[in-house]
C-alpha cells in the first residue's frame, strides 16, 4: 500500500521569502507524484507533475519540485512567495496499476505581507 | 480551457433522503474519478470509471452506486443519507490509459442535516 506524509500542517511565511513544503511517500512499487493546490472554496488545482524523466519538475507561477528516489521524498518549493500563494498544498502518489490518488493531509501555507 | 463541470455546486439534504451529483469530464476525457473530502480532510477516492466501465473502487459506502454514461458523464448517486456524509465531493477526469494526471472539478458541497 501507499501513503503519503506532509509533516507540515501549516507553514507561515513573509511575502517575498523562499518556501518549502515537505512531502514524503511510501511505496513498494514505482509511484507518479502530484502537487495539488487548493484555494479557499474551491477544487484542486493541479500545481506539479512528476511521471517520469528529469526529477525537478517546474509550474508556470514559479513553484519547483524535486523527485528524490532514495529519500522517497517531492519537496515542493517557491524561492520568493507572494500574498497569492495563500492556499492549502496537496501532495499526492499514484501507481501504474491503480487509479486512485492518494493524497497526504495537506500543508496551509499563509503567507503574510 | 474546458473544465470538469460539476452540479449541483450546492445542496442541502436531510437524513434519509437521496442525492444525485453530476460530473461532465473535459471534452475528450473518458475517465472519470470520484472523491469526497470531509471538512478539514484531505480526499478519499471512491470510484472510478473509464470508458463507460468501473476501472477502480475505493471507499465508497454500499448506499453509493455511480456510473458513466455514453457522453462520458457520470452520476453518483447516495441514498439513505447521514449525517457523515456531509462534505465536498469532487469529480475529475483523465484521457484514459497512459495519463496518470487526473485534473479536478470545482466540487459539489453536500449537507446533510
Amino acid at each position: 500500500a501507499q501513503s503519503v506524509t506532509q509533516l507540515d500542517s501549516q507553514v507561515p511565511v513573509f511575502e517575498e521569502a523562499p518556501v518549502e513544503l515537505r512531502c514524503n511517500y511510501s511505496s513498494s512499487v514505482s509511484v507518479y507524484l502530484f502537487w495539488y493546490v487548493q484555494y479557499p472554496n474551491q477544487g484542486l488545482q493541479l500545481l506539479l507533475k512528476y511521471l517520469s524523466g528529469s526529477t525537478l519538475v517546474e509550474s508556470i507561477n514559479g513553484f519547483e519540485a524535486e523527485f528524490n528516489k532514495s529519500q522517497t521524498s517531492f519537496h515542493l518549493r517557491k524561492p520568493s512567495v507572494h500574498i497569492s500563494d495563500t492556499a492549502e498544498y496537496f501532495c499526492a502518489v499514484r501507481t501504474y496499476n491503480t487509479d486512485k490518488l492518494i493524497f497526504g493531509t495537506g500543508t496551509r501555507l499563509q503567507v503574510f505581507p | 480551457a474546458a473544465g470538469v463541470i460539476q452540479s449541483p455546486r450546492h445542496l442541502i439534504k436531510e437524513k434519509r433522503e437521496t442525492a444525485t451529483l453530476k460530473c461532465y469530464p473535459i471534452p475528450r476525457h473518458d475517465t472519470v474519478y470520484w472523491y469526497q473530502q470531509g471538512p478539514g480532510q484531505d480526499p478519499q477516492f471512491l470510484i472510478s470509471f473509464y470508458e463507460k466501465m468501473q476501472s477502480d473502487k475505493g471507499s465508497i459506502p454500499d448506499r453509493f452506486s455511480a456510473q458513466q454514461f455514453s457522453d462520458y458523464h457520470s452520476e453518483l448517486n447516495m441514498s439513505s443519507l447521514e449525517l457523515g456524509d456531509s462534505a465536498l465531493y469532487f469529480c475529475a477526469s483523465s484521457r484514459g490509459e497512459g495519463y496518470y494526471e487526473q485534473y479536478f472539478g470545482p466540487g459539489t458541497r453536500l449537507t446533510v442535516t
